[in-house]
């Protein structure tokens, strides 16, 4: 199995900074990737996939990089509704999750 | 406009049976590859089950034999049958619909309580 690790598990910030959470697969996954966010009580939301294509709908704060085994989610000027906890999604092989990084203020 | 709308969670003993529902409308679930997703505060999110398009079906280990993914094409609806449940399976679960072997959208969940 494909194992994902996510970090860091929260990560405290304020509006208008650049924000930058990492996810590592246990072996090579090329660049199938996705991040989502999810809001308390609420669905995922697709942010990006294949590591680096913006889902149509998202503000181009949001960017995805990397291939391989390592993994980058940036926000580049975080707002306020972006605090919200972020999850990468690897889908080479079956599908796994990260653990979640929480971004709080 | 794609909405999905999971029912038919609830609390269940250990040992007993559930079947949720997920219908779906802005889109035909018999064209896209459908999943059922489930989260806990422990383990995070974790993929439960698959049916493909062409009917395929998949599971993970920790469900595999258990838990039955199924779709009424006529509903439009998917459905998750899950049985011999323990207190482990307790999870909100959700639908999502795949996109390029990724989730686009999901519903948002209905909650198992699997407790005596």
């Amino acid at each position: 199995d494909i194992q994902m690790t996510q970090s860091p598990s929260t990560l405290s910030a304020s509006v208008g900074d650049r924000v930058t959470i990492t996810c590592r697969a246990s072996q090579s996954i090329s660049s199938w990737l996705a991040w989502y966010q999810q809001k308390p009580g609420k669905a995922p939301k697709l942010l990006i996939y294949k590591a680096s294509s913006l889902e149509s709908g998202v503000p181009s704060r949001f960017s995805g990089s990397g291939s391989g085994t390592e993994f980058t989610l940036t926000i580049s000027s975080l707002q306020p509704d972006d605090f919200a906890t972020y999850y990468c999604l690897q889908y080479n092989t079956y599908w796994t999750f990260g653990q979640g990084t929480k971004v709080e203020f | 406009e794609v909405q999905l709308v999971e029912t038919g969670g609830g609390l269940i003993q250990p040992g007993g049976s559930l079947r949720l529902s997920c219908a779906a409308s802005g889109f035909t679930i018999s064209n896209n590859y459908m999943n059922w997703v489930r989260q806990t505060p422990g383990k995070g999110l974790e993929w439960v089950s698959v049916i493909y398009s062409g009917g395929g079906t998949y599971y993970a280990d920790s469900v595999e034999g258990r838990f039955t993914i199924s779709r009424d094409t006529s509903k439009n609806t998917l459905h998750l049958q899950m049985n011999s449940l323990r207190a482990e399976d307790t999870a909100v679960y959700f639908c999502a619909r795949g996109r390029s072997n990724y989730f686009d959208y999901w519903g948002q969940g209905t909650l198992v309580t699997v407790s005596s």
